[in-house]
């Protein structure tokens, strides 16, 4: 595709349930980026892939929230047994990995838990 | 500790007016720094990074070591210059960014 693509856009969901949301980065791109953006809290970053593996995941918040990816492709962060507190856009981002290469976002997907 | 400081939420200026938004970091080595936008519903994207030293959209920012500051220039600004700016490190190799909290630019006309 012409640029990272998140889905789904929107997400309500009730407190207590596991929520999956998917990243499909641009082709050819090694690395990918999850980040949380928040009221009050500004980007946070949550976890780095390189190929298929993590080799950062210092900013994820708790152990309900994990990550993975497959075929150095398509990502799901997938967060359990949500809380309110979760409620914010996450935002996928891709580059071509190391430094000096420009990192390039999705749109990201809303999260709300009620 | 590695951390990006924007102290205003706020900046709001008259079109024609000049523009600065201030970034301070904190970071041991030698630092890659960027500055992001995120224009009204639009997707966040890459202004401007030091190592360049390039001036995009009327924008420059200068790294400062001594002052620990990366401030975002513009002399004139345009009111198509509101949005959201977020001024970002780069530790290490890997190309993950440190985000400061950003500063909306409001520009009136």
């Amino acid at each position: 595709g012409a640029g990272v693509s998140q889905s789904p856009s929107n997400k309500v969901t009730e407190k207590g349930k596991d929520v999956e949301l998917r990243c499909d980065p641009i082709s050819g791109h090694t690395a990918l980026y999850w980040y949380r953006q928040s009221l009050g809290q500004g980007l946070e970053f949550l976890i780095y892939f390189q190929g298929n593996s993590a080799p950062d995941k210092s900013g994820l918040p708790s152990d309900r929230f994990s990550a993975e990816r497959t075929g150095g492709s398509v990502s799901t962060l997938t967060i359990q047994r949500t809380q309110q507190e979760d409620s914010a856009v996450y935002l996928c981002a891709s580059s071509k990995g190391g430094s000096g290469n420009t990192i390039y976002f999705g749109e990201g997907s809303w999260l709300t838990v009620v | 500790a590695q951390r990006v400081t924007q102290p205003e939420k706020l900046l709001s200026v008259f079109k024609g007016a000049p523009v600065e938004l201030k970034c301070n970091y904190s970071y041991s080595g030698s630092p890659e720094l960027f500055w992001y936008v995120q224009y009204s519903r639009q997707r966040l994207q890459l202004l401007l990074r030091h190592i360049s030293r390039e001036s995009i959209k009327g924008f420059t920012a200068d790294l400062n070591k001594g002052e620990t500051s990366f401030h975002l220039k513009k002399p004139f600004a345009q009111e198509e210059d509101s949005a959201m700016y977020y001024c970002a490190l780069s530790p290490g190799n890997t190309g993950k960014l440190i985000f400061g909290q950003g500063t909306t630019l409001q520009v009136k006309p």
